[in-house]
């Protein structure tokens, strides 16, 4: 069955230090990866897809075939990035989301 | 801009009883999705829609049933609350066909005593 794991349920980093979510998914197909985040008392939304390859306040993530993993990345992490992060796989009509990492980021 | 709205962001049930959810969004988006969420399982999904009158099980559709008669509205049904159907339930809705963003609700919390 296809899934999406994320290994940390909590990442806490300082402000200013490299921040990375961890993401791997089980798919054989071509999978369509997505980015996902929940700040504090606001709705779900759409931080970034892989298939626009873009950067969003600063985070990237690659696709890595070959591992299975769609890393979330920022060089410097600041306070307002503290939220929910969840990590989504579509396939056909349907979506996974991981179990989601709660990144806090210390002054 | 998407809009994504839901009926209740609170909802206080007891077990036995019939629950209705309602979502409507009010962008012509083809496909509607119900999750549940809950703290270390993230996001699940019940059911989706594709079309009006169309309807696909999620991974969780037990307990639950949906209705789409109209295109913008998406209705999450629980036949008789239960306790382990306390949870967050979010909607969303995307443009048609796959590999689109997700545009979600505020969501609506459910305590089922």
């Amino acid at each position: 069955a296809q899934r999406v794991t994320q290994p940390e349920k909590l990442l806490s980093v300082f402000k200013g230090a490299p921040v990375e979510l961890k993401c791997n998914y089980s798919y054989s197909g071509s999978p369509e990866l997505f980015w996902y985040v929940q700040y504090s008392r606001q709705r779900l939304q759409l931080l970034l897809r892989h298939i626009s390859r873009e950067s969003i306040k600063g985070f990237t993530a690659d696709l890595n075939k070959g591992e299975t993993s769609f890393h979330l990345k920022k060089p410097f992490a600041q306070e307002e990035d503290s939220a929910m992060y969840y990590c989504a796989l579509n396939y056909g009509q349907n979506f996974v989301f991981g179990p989601g990492t709660r990144l806090s980021v210390l002054p | 801009d998407v809009k994504v709205t839901q009926s209740s962001r609170y909802l206080v049930k007891r077990t036995g009883e019939k629950v209705f959810l309602e979502c409507v969004q009010d962008m012509d988006h083809e496909n509607m999705f119900w999750y549940r969420q809950d703290p270390g399982l993230g996001l699940r999904l019940i059911y989706f829609s594709y079309d009006v009158k169309m309807k696909e099980k999620g991974d969780i559709p037990e307990g639950y049933s949906v209705s789409r008669e109209k295109k913008e509205r998406f209705s999450l049904i629980l036949e008789s609350a239960s306790t382990n159907q306390t949870s967050m339930y979010l909607c969303a809705s995307s443009l048609g066909g796959n590999k689109e963003t997700q545009y979600f609700g505020p969501g609506t919390r459910l305590l089922v005593l």
